[in-house]
């Protein structure tokens, strides 16, 4: 099955600066690439997804990367806001064929903006 | 997402016993979804089902059961099988179109075994 691991697993930001969040997955034939943003005690929530045919997708503030040779993508957050303090969740479905519905998701990233 | 709904928001349960957690969702998506989550351990999927009367096993099915019945209804027993309930579960539904699509979850019920 896909293993996806995420980095790093608690992150500080001050207000107004970048913040950045990696994920590595294994499975190659991986074609769909979501990040999910949870606040305490609610549920997770979709920003931004990505797919296999395209290298950057940019949602105002927030950006997801992909870079399928190394197989690893990225989420990046410009001019955070303490607003922006969560925890992100990166996730990657297995290659395609029975079960490609699942994802696998990574351990998440809990990001505090301090202002 | 909004469309997805659990109930009850909180449960508690004695040790020994079997609770039902409910998960309805009118967004007429045909896959529906149970995660667990635990401090630190990100979600972790217990089953899945892609059409009425059909479900799956995801990692973490010991001590779970399902069913689907109805295209809207994905409900999760934990057994007491399960020797460590307390957990936050989350229910999520998606489009099936051949392709990996875009999960949207519940609100969660949050479990404490007493």
């Amino acid at each position: 099955g896909e293993n996806v691991e995420q980095h790093p697993s608690t992150l500080s930001v001050q207000e107004g600066d970048s913040a950045v969040i990696k994920c590595t997955y294994s499975d190659s034939a991986s074609n769909y690439f979501p990040w999910y943003k949870q606040e305490l005690g609610k549920r997770p929530q979709l920003i931004i997804d990505i797919r296999s045919n395209v290298g950057e997708k940019k949602d105002q503030r927030i950006a997801v990367t992909l870079n399928k040779t190394a197989k690893h993508f990225s989420l990046h957050i410009t001019e955070t806001q303490p607003e922006d303090s969560a925890v992100y969740f990166c996730a990657a479905p297995p290659a395609s064929g029975a079960g490609s519905y699942q994802l696998t998701f990574g351990k998440g990233t809990k990001l505090s903006v301090i202002p | 997402d909004g469309g997805i709904t659990q109930s009850p928001k909180y449960l508690f349960r004695k040790e020994g016993q079997n609770v039902t957690l409910s998960c309805e969702q009118n967004l007429n998506h045909d896959a529906m979804y149970w995660y667990r989550q635990d401090p630190g351990q990100g979600l972790r999927l217990i089953y899945y089902s892609q059409i009425v009367n059909d479900f799956q096993k995801g990692d973490i099915a010991e001590g779970y059961s399902v069913s689907r019945e109805k295209k809207e209804s994905f409900p999760l027993t934990v057994t007491s099988a399960q020797k460590n309930p307390t957990a936050f579960y989350l229910c999520a539904s998606s489009i099936v179109a051949g392709e990996t699509d875009t999960q949207y979850f519940g609100p969660g019920t949050r479990l404490t075994v007493l």
